[in-house]
């Protein structure tokens, strides 16, 4: 089946790090990508979709400078938290989508946590 | 605009049945989905509706009522491991973007 591999699973740094999150679809390509981000006991909520070789689009309310999208291939899509603090602290979950049936479901990575100190 | 509800906590017992309800009002449809996420893990897929009527996968079953904007998710013979949050998300039209409504924690007892 679908695979999505999310890369790293944890992590904690000081204020004022960038991190790079990486999603990775490993036996399908996907032209889009999804990035959502959780906080304790609430739902997912998207940031931003990713399209292969394009812009992302991002959802309203989220920085487009502050959390950056590459889409680079058709199996790689990276967010990076730029100049991350303590409030951006979250579990950051991608998803992709084999495009080849609509009845598909999206498949999530297992998700980043990152801590910011 | 696009809205989801369900339930925020659910309570049942092991070996019972239990129902988690879901509305939705959104700007277009292209299919429901079921996701099952344990605390600090990603979701993972449970089932699909696109069609009016009742998919039945094992232990679980969902329900959809497009002219009511309403589904359901039926687990049966609970387990301990089936506590957990449940995502009822749906499809646009474009079929790209998935809306998630917000969850249900179902909380199962000895």
């Amino acid at each position: 089946g679908a695979v999505v591999s999310q890369h790293p699973s944890w992590v904690i740094c000081k204020s004022g790090t960038s991190v790079k999150i990486e999603c990775r679809s490993l036996d399908f390509q996907a032209t889009t990508m999804f990035w959502y981000r959780q906080f304790p006991k609430q739902s997912l909520m998207l940031m931003a979709t990713s399209n292969e070789g394009s812009k992302a689009t991002y959802e309203q309310g989220v920085e487009k400078d502050k959390f950056l999208i590459n889409h680079a291939s058709l199996t790689l899509s990276t967010l990076t938290v730029t100049s991350a603090h303590p409030e951006d602290s979250s579990f950051y979950i991608c998803s992709a989508r084999e495009q080849i049936a609509s009845n598909q479901p999206q498949h999530f990575g297992d998700g980043t946590r990152l801590s910011i100190l | 605009g696009q809205n989801i509800d369900q339930p925020t906590e659910m309570t049942a017992t092991e070996g019972a049945i239990v129902q988690i309800n879901c509305t939705y009002q959104t700007s277009g449809f292209n299919g429901l989905f079921w996701y099952q996420q344990h605390a600090g893990e990603a979701p993972t897929f449970l089932s699909y509706n696109v069609l009016d009527g009742l998919e039945e996968k094992g232990r679980f079953s969902s329900f959809l009522s497009r002219s009511k904007g309403y589904s359901y998710l039926l687990l049966k013979e609970l387990q301990m491991k089936d506590s957990a949050s449940y995502l009822c998300a749906v499809r646009d039209n474009y079929g790209q973007n998935f809306v998630f409504g917000p969850g249900t924690r179902l909380s199962v007892l000895p």
